[in-house]
């Protein structure tokens, strides 16, 4: 089975703080971790995943199989960054195409 | 298309009544996902097609739910004898193929049984 653990309901920070929302996720095989934004009023989209080991919109986030953790991260918040956060797991091995999601973070940036 | 379409946008319905959602994909798409949100939830999967076929169902709550593609293209999850814990936003995604590619998801149906 396939799970992901996101702990946090609601994060808040202020603008210009470090920002990490916690990921944790268990799958037995080798999994594709995913994290996805929703804008208010918007719909779902992907932010980052794993496989490209890339920054988007300053975001970043590194696959830990050791601690089958897959956190978000970035330095410095900004106001737009207020969104509902979900990780989101693809299991490669067994699990299909589907995708598993957290729970979700409701991230608000304060000024 | 823009992006994926989903009709309606909200559905209103009495308990016991049938619905049915739509889903207009990707042009191109080959792939093609149906998910439920809860209120205070993430995601959850119900089912995928590959072409016109349901690759993996196993996500259907039970069999008042139902899906179907015929052409490959446009979907409708139906879901007969609605009850209240029905009552959440239907996602739609779609995907070029298999594998690593992006899911693209439509802005949902809001469904509520009264």
């Amino acid at each position: 089975a396939q799970r992901v653990t996101q702990p946090e309901k609601l994060l808040s920070v202020f603008k210009g703080a470090p920002v990490e929302l916690k990921c944790n996720y268990s799958y037995s095989g080798s999994p594709e971790l995913f994290w996805y934004v929703q804008y208010s009023r918007q719909r779902l989209q992907l932010l980052l995943r794993h496989i490209s080991r890339e920054s988007i919109k300053g975001f970043t986030a590194d696959l830990n199989k050791g601690e089958t953790s897959f956190h978000l991260k970035k330095p410095f918040a900004q106001e737009e960054d207020s969104a509902m956060y979900y990780c989101a797991l693809r299991g490669v091995t067994g699990g299909g195409n589907k995708l598993t999601f957290g729970t979700g973070t409701q991230l608000k940036v304060e000024l | 298309g823009a992006g994926v379409s989903q009709t309606p946008s909200n559905k209103v319905t009495e308990k016991g009544k049938y619905v049915e959602l739509r889903c207009d994909p990707i042009s191109g798409h080959t792939a093609l996902y149906w998910y439920r949100q809860s209120l205070g939830q993430g995601p959850e999967f119900l089912i995928y097609f590959q072409g016109t076929g349901a690759a993996d169902d196993s996500g259907l709550p039970n069999d008042r739910f139902f899906a179907v593609r015929p052409e490959g293209s446009v979907s409708t999850l139906k879901i007969q004898r609605t009850e209240r814990g029905d009552s959440a936003v239907y996602l739609c995604a779609s995907s070029l193929g298999t594998g690593s590619t992006e899911a693209f998801f439509g802005q949902g149906t809001r469904l509520t049984v009264v």
